[in-house]
């Protein structure tokens, strides 16, 4: 079966720290990988999304970015954390094969404080 | 852009109260849709979701939703709510071909006992 990994699950940093947020998928290949930030009144604001490695759209501007160095892995970057950078994140995987009609399914979040 | 409300944000209920969660889309052409809920301390997980075919899906715990495509809608319905339905709910989109997710902002429910 697939499963999700997400590490780690809370994170405290100072602004102007990097990041580094994981997320690896097991148990499929070539999935489509999603980076979510979710903010309590805005639900989940999708950040960049992969159909393959080296292929990642970026949906919103902001101070992050997203690498897939590998298939079933996808990192969410930042070189310069802000204050604003503050929220849970969500990495999810779909089934390429089903097209858009797959459910994503979602790792637990890490829970990011820039202070 | 494609883009998804979700216009009530706090809905508190009784159990056996009757739910429904509105949903709007804005994409004309067709669509696939999904509610995703998220109990407390929970990760993200499907509800139910609707490619094509009859229009009213039916989903765990109960919950059953219906598209209608001239209103751009897909609410969440459910008769009898419970207590441990409290959760936050989230509609979601996607266009045909394009694996991209679209949710909406959440609707946080409380069902008081």
């Amino acid at each position: 079966s697939q499963t999700i990994h997400q590490w780690p699950a809370t994170l405290v940093q100072p602004v102007g720290s990097p990041l580094s947020l994981e997320c690896t998928v097991e148990g499929t290949s070539n999935p489509n990988l999603y980076w979510y930030r979710q903010a309590a009144g805005r639900g989940l604001q999708l950040l960049f999304y992969s159909i393959g490695i080296d292929q990642i759209s970026s949906e919103v501007p902001q101070n992050l970015s997203a690498s897939r160095p590998q298939d079933r892995q996808f990192i969410l970057s930042s070189k310069k954390l802000l204050l604003s950078d503050s929220g849970f994140y969500l990495c999810a995987w779909s089934d390429p094969g089903q097209g858009s009609k797959t459910e994503a399914f979602f790792g637990q979040g890490t829970r990011l404080t820039v202070v | 852009a494609q883009s998804v409300s979700q216009h009530n944000h706090h809905v508190i209920l009784s159990e056996a109260a009757s739910l429904e969660l509105g949903c709007n889309y804005s994409y004309g052409g067709t669509v696939n849709l999904f509610w995703y809920v998220q109990y407390p301390g929970q990760h993200l997980q499907l509800l139910l979701k609707y490619f094509s075919g009859d229009p009213l899906v039916k989903g765990i715990k109960g919950f059953e939703a219906e598209f209608i495509k001239s209103k751009f809608s897909f609410n969440l319905r459910k008769p009898s709510v419970q207590w441990s339905d409290t959760a936050e709910y989230f509609c979601a989109v996607s266009e045909f071909g394009n694996e991209k997710l679209t949710f909406g902002t959440g609707t946080r429910l409380t069902i008081i006992p």
